[in-house]
């Protein structure tokens, strides 16, 4: 069974800061992998998606990588800002048949001061 | 596209009554998932469905629960009879092509169960 772990559960940064946050997983044979951000009582907006042949995706001030070997996967904020301050949920999904569904980690409350 | 929706964005029922959960997948989009969320649990899969055939329902968490898919554009999430504990988010998400291009959520309902 698939189980997604990140640590730590909150994190607090002063605005400006350059923070990586991690994803484990503990079944490498994963077909992709998903950041997501989730403000307080809304729901999930994707932020990247790493498909199993790819490395690392990036999007403005965010880059994610990945590292199936390892399990491992980090999300990079470069610059944080006040804006940045959401649960980030990192997810990853098998493909066909009773695999095909997304496994999430618990996430990481992100707080950056200013 | 206008996304997953969802409805009702907001549920409060007294326990014992039956609540009936909504949700349109994106056009095209062959995979539809049910998730529910609670801070004590995280992220929980409860059932999915591939061409509107259930295909894993071992999250559901007792016969209470039942979902349907009548065709490509709507699903059901029941619960009959409802219990305090079922208070939770409960989202809606869709994909295609097994989740290579990735997992759309909706905006959630949040239901209270009094």
């Amino acid at each position: 069974k698939q189980e997604v772990t990140q640590i730590p559960a909150a994190l607090s940064v002063p605005e400006g800061e350059n923070l990586v946050l991690n994803c484990s997983f503990t079944d490498s044979a994963i077909y992709n992998l998903q950041w997501f951000r989730q403000d307080p009582g809304k729901g999930l907006t994707s932020l990247l998606l790493i498909q199993s042949s790819q490395r690392e995706q990036t999007s403005g001030r965010l880059n994610a990588s990945l590292d199936k070997s390892s399990g491992r996967s980090t999300l990079y904020i470069a610059a944080s800002q006040p804006g940045d301050s959401a649960t980030y949920l990192c997810a990853v999904s098998k493909v066909g048949g009773a695999n095909s569904k997304l496994t999430f980690g618990k996430g990481i409350t992100l707080s950056v001061r200013p | 596209d206008a996304g997953v929706i969802q409805s009702p964005r907001h549920e409060v029922t007294e326990m014992g009554q039956e609540v009936t959960l909504r949700c349109k997948p994106i056009s095209g989009h062959d995979y539809l998932f049910w998730y529910r969320q609670t801070m004590m649990r995280g992220l929980e899969l409860l059932i999915y469905f591939n061409n509107n055939v259930p295909i894993d329902d071992s999250g559901m968490p007792e016969d209470r629960f039942s979902a349907k898919m009548p065709n490509a554009s709507f699903s059901t999430l029941k619960i009959q009879p409802s219990e305090p504990r079922d208070s939770a988010v409960y989202f809606c998400a869709s994909s295609s092509q097994g989740g290579y291009y990735g997992y759309t959520f909706g905006s959630g309902t949040r239901l209270t169960v009094v």
